[in-house]
């Protein structure tokens, strides 16, 4: 079955960290770029990081740059989302998502998304 | 970085048209890809490079996309239909990736 499953979400104090993991199935995770969004409940989605298929290039929002790093192991078929210096504003559902084109940049159409992970960031 | 706007809601009469719109700085140079939310579920792509469709969505929804607006069309709206709309496109110029704020779609 294609599918993302999202895990590594959870309640922490501001200041700490989180890894998150996204472990792909289904399809050949090292032809194609993927990407976090995240989601504040009740609210809109929020592009956070992307990285192409061969880890050679990787953008971050503003609101995350310096903090979070992205990386993935092709040989795992995982994806990660190192996520330091945590900020109650970054409390959201945080979802893995390929890029549809394949071998190209992380610039494309997301197919296929997870359920998301939740993270907490709270005293 | 690049800005997208949406309404934040949209309402409709069953088997009427709905169109949901996507505004940008000349956004019709991009492309333009569209998802539905449903309550609890993840995002699924709807529309992609501003008209195709991936297998399954049915012809009902169609995109469009020029100058300084791009446009997801709805016809013969269905109940089923009710969710939260959103456009995303990339920017290379920052090596971002942005979606719009979101329109909610309610079927009267």
């Amino acid at each position: 079955e294609v599918q993302l499953v999202e895990s590594g979400g959870g309640l922490v104090q501001p200041g700490g960290s989180l890894k998150l993991s996204c472990a792909a199935s289904g399809f050949n995770f090292d032809d194609y770029a993927m990407h976090w969004v995240r989601q504040v409940p009740g609210k809109g989605l929020e592009w956070v990081s992307g990285i192409t298929w061969e880890s050679n290039s990787v953008g971050f929002a503003e609101s995350v740059r310096g903090r979070f790093t992205i990386s993935r192991d092709n040989a795992k078929n995982s994806l990660y989302l190192q996520m330091d210096r945590l900020r109650p504003e970054d409390t959201a559902l945080y979802y893995c998502a390929k890029v549809m084109d394949g071998l190209g940049s992380y610039m494309g159409a997301f197919d296929l998304w997870g359920q998301g992970t939740p993270v907490t960031v709270a005293s | 970085s690049y800005v997208l706007t949406q309404p934040p809601s949209v309402s409709v009469a069953p088997g009427k048209t709905a169109r949901i719109t996507c505004g940008g700085n000349r956004i019709g140079s991009r492309s333009v890809h569209w998802y539905q939310q449903r309550p609890g579920q993840a995002p699924v792509l709807l529309i992609y490079y501003d008209g195709d469709r991936p297998s399954g969505i049915p012809e009902r929804f169609s995109g469009s996309n020029s100058g300084n607006t791009a446009t997801l069309t709805i016809s013969r709206v269905e109940a089923g239909d009710e969710a939260d709309y959103y456009c995303h496109v990339g920017d290379t110029s920052s090596d971002q990736t942005v979606f719009g704020g979101g329109t909610k779609l309610t079927v009267l």
